[in-house]
């Protein structure tokens, strides 16, 4: 029941793109995504509504397939800044604050 | 005020210890949550206060008691816990819109909590 993400780890190089991907197995109301910093808490990213009602975030963006009951987050021109766990959060009906995490995607930006 | 504060940032207790989590947030959010996340994990949700009431429990073992005495704030008091039970513990607190679940959540800093 829990979101599966990948990839689960990546690294990559300043000014390169990433694209992580997250997955349910149930039907989705809406998609949280959070970025946690090592011995930090998670931070808030974004949120994509059914229906395509979405809240940006500077460079990232993202998408979700209701049909395919997916998410994609889309990190563009990386920074240092980025590293960190990503983690997608699914909400399967709009009745309660309810929200499930995936996995986690590991990001490791190097200069 | 637009974060979420938390105390202790640490936190070591024997099994046979009573001892409280303080969560506290002053963005006039109406839902507040307890999570637990285990290293290199995600987190796990334990409780929902909504509106100050117990929205949801994820069936927590009752050493783990929650409390929301107002809307600012939310304690989690522990009793007898065992050694499994260290971890991270986040509060987190979202507008709450009444029937809606999109609201982002803030996260506190977490207490690190270590069961001896």
């Amino acid at each position: 029941q829990q979101p599966v993400q990948s990839p689960q780890a990546v690294i990559l190089r300043e000014g390169e793109d990433a694209v992580i991907n997250c997955s349910s197995s149930k039907a989705l109301y809406s998609v949280h995504w959070y970025r946690q910093k090592h011995g930090e808490a998670p931070v808030f990213l974004m949120i994509l509504l059914k229906g395509g009602e979405q809240k940006g975030h500077d460079k990232i963006s993202a998408s979700f397939n209701e049909k395919k009951q997916q998410s994609s987050l889309y990190l563009t021109a990386s920074q240092l800044s980025y590293s960190g766990t990503y983690f997608c959060g699914t909400a399967n009906s709009g009745g309660y604050q309810k929200v499930t995490f995936g996995t986690g995607t590991k990001l490791q930006v190097i200069p | 005020d637009t974060e979420v504060t938390q105390t202790p940032k640490h936190l070591v207790m024997g099994m046979t210890n009573k001892k409280s989590l303080k969560c506290e947030q002053h963005m006039g959010h109406r839902a507040m949550y307890w999570y637990k996340q285990k290293a290199k994990k995600p987190p796990e949700l334990m409780f929902v206060y909504s509106y100050e009431k117990l929205s949801i429990n994820e069936s927590v073992p009752s050493r783990f008691s929650p409390e929301c005495p107002n809307s600012s704030l939310l304690n989690l008091h522990l009793h007898a816990l065992q050694p499994e039970d260290s971890a991270l513990y986040l509060c987190a607190s979202s507008p709450g819109a009444s029937g809606v679940s999109y609201n982002e959540q803030f996260f506190g800093p977490g207490t690190r909590l270590t069961v001896l």
